[in-house]
């Protein structure tokens, strides 16, 4: 079957670092996405990885192992506005196709 | 340039009825996706629609939902004989389609569906 795991929330302060982990089983892989979302709103995209390592953009980081079928999500010098939940989603296909997990809820306090 | 638009945002409907939910998606985009995502769920796929291949339906629920793309442009959702488990907010997505699927997804604001 397919599968997606992240954790369901995490708590961090204002200034601080967060990584969310993304563990990843899916017949098809064509790459790893992340989405954020705020709550009541639409996900946007964060990041895509297709090759192993580290892909780094402005206080946002991803990588990706594909081997271990994992990634993660960092998130340097946490603001307020970075309360949301992160989606973690496979590729599965050559068209697009989506799996997403179930969301990690951060929670930045001041 | 305009973003992915949805509607009605919102829909409450009574059980039994047939609902159709509307997407327009980014002028350009190939590709369409309809998801589902139900109170602290993730999103589901439910159908994606790529240039004039066969759409892939895989994750529709059950044959009470279909879906069409009429012009290669806006596509409607249609939900027949709706039941409470359906209610849930229903996105949509267009992509460039161009990468083999590697392409960003850009999503609407969703039609947050209520069946009671």
């Amino acid at each position: 079957g397919q599968n997606i795991d992240q954790p369901t929330e995490m708590t961090a302060t204002e200034g601080a670092i967060v990584q969310i982990n993304c563990t990843y089983q899916t017949s098809g892989f064509n790459g790893l996405f992340w989405y954020q979302q705020h709550a009541g709103e639409a996900p946007t995209f964060l990041s895509y990885n297709v090759l192993d390592g580290l892909e780094e953009k402005g206080r946002f980081s991803s990588f990706l192992s594909r081997s271990k079928g994992y990634s993660y999500l960092l998130l340097k010098e946490l603001q307020m506005k970075d309360s949301a939940s992160y989606l973690c989603a496979a590729s599965t296909d050559s068209w697009g196709k989506l799996q997403f997990g179930a969301g990690t809820q951060v929670v930045v306090t001041p | 340039g305009a973003g992915v638009s949805q509607s009605p945002s919102n829909k409450v409907t009574e059980k039994g009825k047939d609902v159709e939910l509307r997407c327009d998606p980014i002028s350009g985009h190939t590709a369409l996706y309809w998801y589902r995502q139900s109170l602290g769920q993730g999103l589901e796929f439910l159908i994606y629609f790529q240039g004039n291949s066969a759409p892939d339906k895989s994750g529709l629920p059950s044959d009470r939902f279909s879906a069409e793309r009429t012009g290669g442009s806006v596509s409607t959702l249609t939900i027949q004989r709706t039941q409470q488990e359906d209610s849930a907010v229903y996105l949509c997505a267009s992509s460039l389609g161009g990468l083999a699927g590697r392409d960003e997804q850009y999503f609407g604001p969703g039609t947050r569906l209520t069946v009671t």
